[in-house]
């Protein structure tokens, strides 16, 4: 019954390397999320996806590329990983439109680049 | 630009006292208001949103927020911690022209036997 859920729940690799988060959400939401959690615990948005399409890009690196192949499922591709990429990564989803629908978030992935 | 502000990253209380965690946001149109909790190692769980209701706002786990305009203000209170509120607070808004969220920094709840 999980409604938001994530894979892998840790990825360790080393600098330069491509890697990819999955998530998927069976809440029937039409936007989805991308945030990362720094050490300090601090969140940040980084992609939003509503209907497929890219909505919000908050200065992230190009080396990061959301894709979404259907409504449920926004995944997070990675390439070139550096020392500063490691973080929680978080996927989210909620309702569109006005209404103050809050949004629920995945486990989070443990990202650690050596 | 809309920003929030939460007053001590850290917040210790005794078992049995009062939890205050302090919430401020800046915003010249009506927003939306959240409070999260996030436990060590998982993600973030809503605990309670205000949306132009009630703007007393009772919420999981005995907690509960009171929206005041003048104050701009959404402080998180419950009225006697338990060990188990040892966690990570974020106080969050939207607004009405988006999905889009934007939190605050945080703060650590330590709940002391």
């Amino acid at each position: 019954d999980t409604a938001v859920s994530q894979t892998p729940k840790y990825l360790v690799t080393q600098m330069g390397n491509d890697k990819s988060i999955k998530c998927e959400q069976n809440l029937g939401h039409d936007t989805m999320y991308w945030y990362k959690q720094d050490s300090k615990k601090f969140l940040k948005i980084m992609f939003s996806y509503n209907n497929k399409e890219l909505i919000i890009n908050e200065t992230v690196p190009n080396r990061f590329s959301p894709k979404s192949p259907d409504k449920a499922h926004l995944n997070l591709h990675i390439n070139s990983l550096e020392l500063g990429d490691s973080a929680v990564y978080f996927c989210a989803s909620s309702h569109s439109g006005t209404g103050g629908y809050e949004q629920y978030f995945g486990p989070g992935t443990r990202l650690t680049v050596t | 630009a809309q920003s929030v502000t939460q007053l001590g990253s850290h917040v210790s209380v005794s078992e049995g006292a009062l939890v205050l965690l302090r919430c401020n946001y800046s915003s010249s149109v009506p927003p939306y208001l959240f409070w999260y909790v996030q436990y060590p190692n998982q993600g973030l769980q809503l605990l309670l949103k205000y949306t132009s209701a009630a703007t007393l706002v009772k919420g999981i786990n005995g907690f509960e927020a009171e929206f005041k305009k003048s104050e701009t203000s959404f402080h998180l209170t419950k009225p006697s911690a338990h060990m188990s509120d040892a966690a990570e607070y974020f106080c969050a808004v939207s607004y009405n022209y988006g999905q889009n969220f934007v939190f605050g920094p945080g703060t650590r709840l330590s709940v002391l036997p």
